[in-house]
């Protein structure tokens, strides 16, 4: 069993749609959790970073922590077609080892 | 701040050959990390450096995989010899000395093995 699990996608979604992407977790030990965006060709870029269950908000991205069901989201508000792009979530525990889901594709279309 | 820097971008070999990637981490950030992706996949961590010293290489192949971090900068990352299983693309991040601290990633090298 992988430690944390996400659903391949694609997801494709029109412009100004929620997305709504998620993972879970294996290993209660994990403690902080992140979402990267990865464009085509490039290399992973941190997007939100949290530590407590409950929500973070930031612009049009939320993330969400459940840590009683091991359960991360995150929501794209008015999405654009600057959004496409894969969606990796991460794990670390309090040793700061990261683990990373596979990613989801997300298309938005205009 | 510049970015990470790795080179080359792409590179394509038979297998049963060598190969090596470098990365330049951001100027200060004294641990260094090289990941795999392979197609489909999440990266994962190879190895990670902290100024000169290896903090964990539980993944790494040794026996065909070799890194180096001389002088606490720039990283090389060798393949030798290469298995058509390696192709992937080899993603360098790099971070502060902080537990937790934000990676940053480079946009990797592209390797085909053939």
């Amino acid at each position: 069993q992988k430690e944390v699990e996400q659903d391949p996608g694609p997801l494709s979604v029109p412009e100004g749609a929620i997305v709504s992407l998620n993972c879970t977790y294996s290993n209660s030990a994990f403690q902080y959790f992140m979402w990267y965006r990865q464009y085509s060709r490039k290399g992973p870029e941190l997007l939100m970073y949290t530590y407590s269950s409950g929500n973070k908000e930031d612009g049009r991205f939320t993330a969400q922590v459940d840590k009683s069901s091991k359960y991360i989201s995150l929501f794209i508000r008015d999405s654009q077609p600057s959004d496409s792009a894969t969606y990796l979530c991460a794990v670390t525990d309090s040793w700061g080892k990261l683990q990373f889901g596979a990613g989801t594709q997300v298309v938005v279309t205009p | 701040e510049a970015g990470v820097a790795q080179s080359p971008r792409y590179k394509i070999i038979e297998k049963r050959q060598s190969v090596a990637f470098w990365c330049n981490p951001i100027s200060g950030h004294a641990t260094l990390y090289w990941y795999q992706q392979i197609l489909g996949q999440g990266p994962k961590l190879l190895i990670q450096f902290q100024n000169n010293g290896v903090v964990d290489d539980s993944q790494l192949p040794k026996d065909r995989f070799s890194a180096e971090r001389l002088k606490g900068v720039d990283s090389t990352l060798k393949i030798q010899p290469a298995k058509l299983e390696d192709s992937a693309v080899y993603l360098c991040a790099s971070s502060l000395v902080r537990v937790n601290s934000p990676l940053h990633f480079g946009n990797g090298t592209r390797l085909t093995v053939t």
